[in-house]
């Protein structure tokens, strides 16, 4: 149960699109579509921001997107701006029936 | 309106034990797994444990397998987690969250969490 490799921190200026990572294996994100993502601001709860790979959940921006190929996910986010600074998480089904999580990427809106 | 709350966090010995508690209200209960998951202090999510909503299926990570009892009252709308033989390395705070859509699919809804510390 290795945790999936996200970059540490990935930075961007308002406006400007970023994409983070999250690579895995052929026994969790690259077996199925079951990829999530989680938006953590400090001392607060994660949130989920994508699910099922792409899917945004009622009320969160269309700015957020996702895609995947292979064992490698991806979470991009466009037109940034300030409130998005903040930790973001991906997370996986596995072959095991267990979840797994990324070690977490730190956006810092410049 | 969904609502988690995690209880039963605190300071133990290591090789201790403790019982956190997870009052879900809001929806119901019983059609849902639910997951516990942790994070240490200036550190990642880990997931923990989950438990199915119908037939009490139980799932663990390899760090806390035989040490770790995940368990739900559906009558009560509570889940727990028994932790036994603490660690120093299990000191984190712990938070239940919602699989929404099935078990496997994602991780809707979030408690704030209930910190637990391992040290002598």
């Amino acid at each position: 149960q290795s945790a999936l490799t996200q970059p540490a921190s990935v930075s961007g200026s308002p406006g400007q699109s970023i994409t983070i990572s999250c690579t895995g294996t052929s026994s969790d994100v690259g077996a199925y579509e079951y990829v999530s993502w989680y938006q953590q601001h400090p001392g607060k709860a994660p949130k989920l921001m994508l699910y099922e790979v792409s899917n945004r959940p009622s009320g969160v921006s269309n700015r957020f997107s996702g895609s995947k190929s292979g064992n490698t996910a991806s979470l991009t986010i466009s037109g940034l701006q300030a409130e998005d600074e903040a930790d973001y998480y991906c997370s996986s089904y596995t072959r095991s029936s267990t979840r797994v999580f990324g070690g977490g990427t730190k956006l810092t809106v410049l | 309106e969904v609502q988690l709350l995690e209880s039963g966090g605190g300071l133990v010995q290591p090789g201790g034990s403790l019982r956190l508690s997870c009052a879900a209200s809001g929806f119901t209960f019983s059609s849902f797994a639910m997951n516990w998951v942790r994070q240490a202090p200036g550190k990642g999510l880990e997931w923990v444990s989950a438990i199915s909503g119908s037939d009490g299926s139980t799932y663990y990570a390899d760090s806390v397998k035989g040490r770790f009892t995940i368990s739900r009252d559906n009558s009560k709308n509570t889940l727990y987690l028994q932790m036994n033989s603490l660690r120093a390395e299990d000191t984190a705070v712990y938070s239940c969250a919602r699989s929404g859509g099935g078990y496997a699919r994602r991780l809707d809804y979030w408690g704030q969490g209930t910190l637990v510390t391992v040290s002598s």
